[in-house]
Parts: C-alpha cells; sequence; structure tokens
C-alpha cells in the first residue's frame, strides 16, 4: 500500500525567510514523487517530480525537493520565500494512481 | 494549450437532483482522472481512464455515481440523486503518461 505522511498542518513563515515543508511516504518499490501547490479557489499546480537519477530535484518558482530512501522522505525547500508563496502544499506518491498528503498550508507574513 | 478544462465551477443543487461534471482534457493526454476534495478526507481518486476505458473505479463512493468517457476530449462524472455529503470540490486531470497530473481549476459542488 502507499501512503503520504505530511507532519506540519500549518506552517507560517517571515517573508525573505527559507521554507522546509516535510513529507514521508510509504511505497513497495521504487517511489514516483511529486509536490503540487494550491492556491484558494484553484486547482492543483505540479511543483516537481521524482522519478529517478539525481535525488535534489529543481521545480518551478524556485523550489526543489531532496529524496532521500533511507528516511522514505521527499522533503520541499525553497531559500526565501515570497508572498505569494501562500498556498497550501500537497506532497503524492504513486504512478498512476497518486496517493495525496493532508497537504500543509503556509502563511507568509511580512 | 488551454489546460484541463471543467465546468461548471460552481454547482448549487437540491438534494436529489441529478448533477453533472465535465471535463475536458489536455489534447494528446491519454489518462484521464476525477478527483474529489474535502476538508475531512483531503483528496481522492475516484476513477480514471485510460484511452477512453475505465480503468479503475473502485473509489467511486457509490452507485450514485458514475463516470463515462465517450470521447477522448470529453468526460462526464454525473451524481443521481446528490446528497448533501456529496458536498466538496471535484477535480479532473489529465496525464500523457499517467505519471504526473495536470489538474482543472475544480468544480465547487454544493448539495442544499
Amino acid at each position: 500500500a502507499q501512503s503520504v505522511t505530511q507532519p506540519d498542518i500549518h506552517i507560517t513563515v517571515s517573508e525573505g525567510a527559507s521554507l522546509e515543508l516535510r513529507c514521508n511516504y510509504s511505497y513497495g518499490a521504487t517511489p514516483y514523487l511529486f509536490w503540487y501547490v494550491q492556491s484558494p479557489g484553484q486547482g492543483l499546480q505540479l511543483l516537481l517530480k521524482y522519478f529517478s537519477g539525481d535525488t535534489l530535484v529543481q521545480g518551478i518558482k524556485g523550489f526543489e525537493a531532496e529524496f532521500k530512501r533511507s528516511q522514505s522522505s521527499f522533503n520541499l525547500r525553497k531559500p526565501s520565500v515570497h508572498w505569494s508563496d501562500a498556498a497550501e502544499y500537497f506532497c503524492a506518491v504513486g504512478t498512476f494512481q497518486l496517493s495525496f498528503g493532508a497537504g500543509t498550508t503556509v502563511t507568509v507574513r511580512a | 494549450d488551454a489546460g484541463v478544462i471543467q465546468s461548471p465551477r460552481h454547482e448549487v443543487t437540491e438534494m436529489g437532483q441529478e448533477v453533472t461534471l465535465r471535463c475536458k482534457p489536455i489534447s494528446g493526454h491519454d489518462y484521464l482522472f476525477w478527483y474529489r476534495q474535502t476538508m475531512m478526507r483531503g483528496l481522492e481518486l475516484l476513477i480514471y481512464f485510460n484511452n477512453n476505458v475505465p480503468i479503475d473505479d473502485s473509489g467511486m463512493p457509490e452507485d450514485r455515481f458514475s463516470a463515462k468517457m465517450p470521447n477522448a476530449s470529453f468526460s462526464t462524472l454525473k451524481i443521481q440523486p446528490s446528497e448533501p455529503r456529496d458536498s466538496a470540490v471535484y477535480f479532473c486531470a489529465s496525464s500523457r503518461t499517467g505519471y504526473g497530473y495536470t489538474f482543472g481549476s475544480g468544480t465547487r459542488l454544493t448539495v442544499v
């Protein structure tokens, strides 16, 4: 069975500060991992994905994620947060049938 | 590329009425997925199609829900009869390879 855990329900970060969102997964084989972002009233937008190869993955909007097989983790990072990064972030694992985490809501304070 | 297009954006209906949600996937994508998002249950996969054929509908909550994909450019999700507990945001997503979806903007359904 595949599953995703996002331990942090809500994170508040100051504009310009760094951000790290945690994601732990359970998957029976080599995982395909994804991060999505959802702004209020919008659909989910793919930030980045990991299939294989380099464990540090670059995505859109200045985000990156690092796959650590030994820790079953795929944490998302951004060095300097902008106010427009306030949104809900979802980690997902799977191939044709993605399992999504419960999401982490990010609030950016001025 | 217009993305995945869903209609309507918002739907308010009375309990017992039939509701039809529509989705136009990205041209050339051969996988289509229907998801439901609620505060309590998060994102749930309802059903997905490959080349217009339903592959897995195990997430469809009950017989009141049905989905069709008559051609590569159109899919519907129907709820008949609708109930208040069906209130949610319903997303359609498509993919060319099955890995990494593009989501539509969703339909917010309210059943009163």
